[in-house]
């Protein structure tokens, strides 16, 4: 089974409508991050979170919030979505130790907002 | 503001031939510098990784090597394969980000037949 598992995987949606994208994972790190990506290159940070009790905005997290229900999991929302938020959206995991932290990411939700 | 430079966005390579992405960061308190691997499809997966104490780190046909004075680091693919065809990433520790991992913009590489 995948550590690293996001639903759903592809969402299409129509402008002004809220909707959730889930994160979970079984690796059991502290630190959970939402990241999108646009068609093209580049990965930018929205939020991220250290532990259950910290929720920190990342540089673009305008329109967007997050919730940690529990160490494996932390969703995404967008209160009201508009069609510049059509993004691949990735969540990522990450455990900081003494080499450094790697993150592991998750198989992406693709959205599209009409 | 603290970033990650990357260069170029796009690499296109014979098969057999070699391919070499750049990045140069702000941070000369950065420490540690990752290179991900992101196939159609999928998350961005790590391939390699470098930390500041060490100037070069080989693993099979990858390599990165680090120049902390110059503030820049690259990858280094040798032999390359079709199945090399990806996009890279670069990223490092960015202590005045919180400690946060910052990404470059990408290299998107075509391994031709």
């Amino acid at each position: 089974d995948a550590d690293v598992t996001q639903t759903p995987r592809n969402r299409i949606t129509k402008t002004g409508k809220r909707i959730m994208l889930e994160c979970s994972q079984t690796k059991g790190h502290d630190r959970m991050y939402w990241y999108r990506q646009d068609p093209g290159l580049g990965l930018r940070l929205i939020y991220y979170s250290f532990d259950v009790k910290d929720i920190n905005k990342g540089e673009i997290s305008d329109g967007y919030s997050v919730s940690r229900q529990a160490q494996a999991k932390f969703s995404l929302s967008l209160e009201s979505a508009i069609p510049n938020q059509t993004a691949l959206y990735f969540c990522a995991t990450s455990d900081l130790g003494p080499a450094g932290e790697t993150q592991y990411f998750g198989p992406g939700t693709r959205l599209l907002v009409l | 503001g603290e970033n990650v430079e990357q260069h170029p966005s796009t690499l296109s390579v014979q098969e057999g031939d070699s391919a070499v992405i750049k990045c140069t960061y702000s941070d000369s308190a950065s420490n540690y510098f990752p290179w991900y691997k992101q196939e159609l499809g999928k998350g961005p997966q790590l391939i390699i990784d470098i930390r500041s104490n060490v100037g070069e780190k080989k693993d099979q046909r990858i390599a990165v090597t680090l120049n902390k004075t110059a503030k820049h680091f690259s990858l280094h693919i040798t032999e390359t394969q079709p199945e090399d065809s990806a996009v890279y990433f670069c990223a490092a520790v960015i202590k005045a980000a919180g400690n946060k991992l910052t990404f470059g913009g990408g290299t998107r590489v075509l391994v031709k037949p």
